[in-house]
């Protein structure tokens, strides 16, 4: 069964310097790795979607898979205070599923100081 | 496009009684998941269908928890008997395919 950790759970950064958030998984075989991000009272909004080992950028989000070091991070250039908000990493149950549940790490707390 | 729909966005039901939560998935989306969110367990898989059928319901408490999707414009995700420990913020979400979900705001049920 896929499990899905992450650090740190809390992260304070200076606005304008660069955020790294990490990701470990279980089971490498997964293909469908996601992070999203949640401010306080809202819901769920996609930052970036991997499915390859290497980098994918999206604005200012870049994610890194390593599959055989089941690891995953995002990257966030030129943080604001706006992005303040709890990060999560989701990785898909199961391998090559259009349609498999995604499994969500318990979230990294980033707060960005001017 | 408004986004997936939840209501209520919330709710306070006392220990025993039943809860009924709704969601309206993305017009045209033909996926929809449904996620308990609380501080200890995070987001814990619940259940979703595909085309209104049920698929998975791997996360779900067998005895007191249902959900139904009888059309294409809305799904419930009913709990009876509810107990303190349901107390969660309950997330719908929707895809059209590929994983892409596209989260509702949540419904924050607090049992009493």
């Amino acid at each position: 069964q896929q499990k899905v950790q992450q650090s740190p759970e809390s992260l304070t950064v200076s606005e304008g310097a660069m955020a790294s958030l990490n990701c470990t998984f279980s089971d490498g075989t997964s293909d469908n790795f996601r992070w999203y991000r949640q401010h306080s009272g809202k819901g769920l909004e996609m930052l970036v979607s991997i499915f390859s080992d290497g980098e994918k950028e999206e604005g200012r989000f870049t994610a890194h898979l390593n599959r055989a070091s089941l690891h995953v991070s995002l990257h966030i250039r030129e943080p604001q205070p706006s992005d303040s908000a709890v990060y999560l990493c989701a990785v898909s149950a199961f391998a090559s599923s259009s349609f498999s549940k995604l499994v969500f790490g318990q979230g990294t707390s980033l707060s960005v100081v001017p | 496009n408004a986004g997936v729909i939840q209501t209520p966005r919330h709710k306070v039901t006392g220990k025993g009684q039943e809860a009924t939560l709704w969601c309206e998935p993305i017009s045209g989306h033909s996926a929809v998941f449904w996620y308990r969110q609380t501080i200890v367990q995070g987001l814990e898989f619940l259940t979703y269908f595909r085309n209104q059928a049920p698929i998975d319901d791997s996360g779900m408490p067998k005895e007191r928890f249902s959900a139904q999707m009888p059309n294409q414009s809305h799904s419930t995700l009913k709990i009876q008997s509810t107990q303190p420990q349901d107390s969660a913020v309950y997330l719908c979400a929707s895809s059209l395919g590929g994983n892409t979900l596209y989260f509702g705001e949540g419904s924050r049920l607090i049992v009493v």
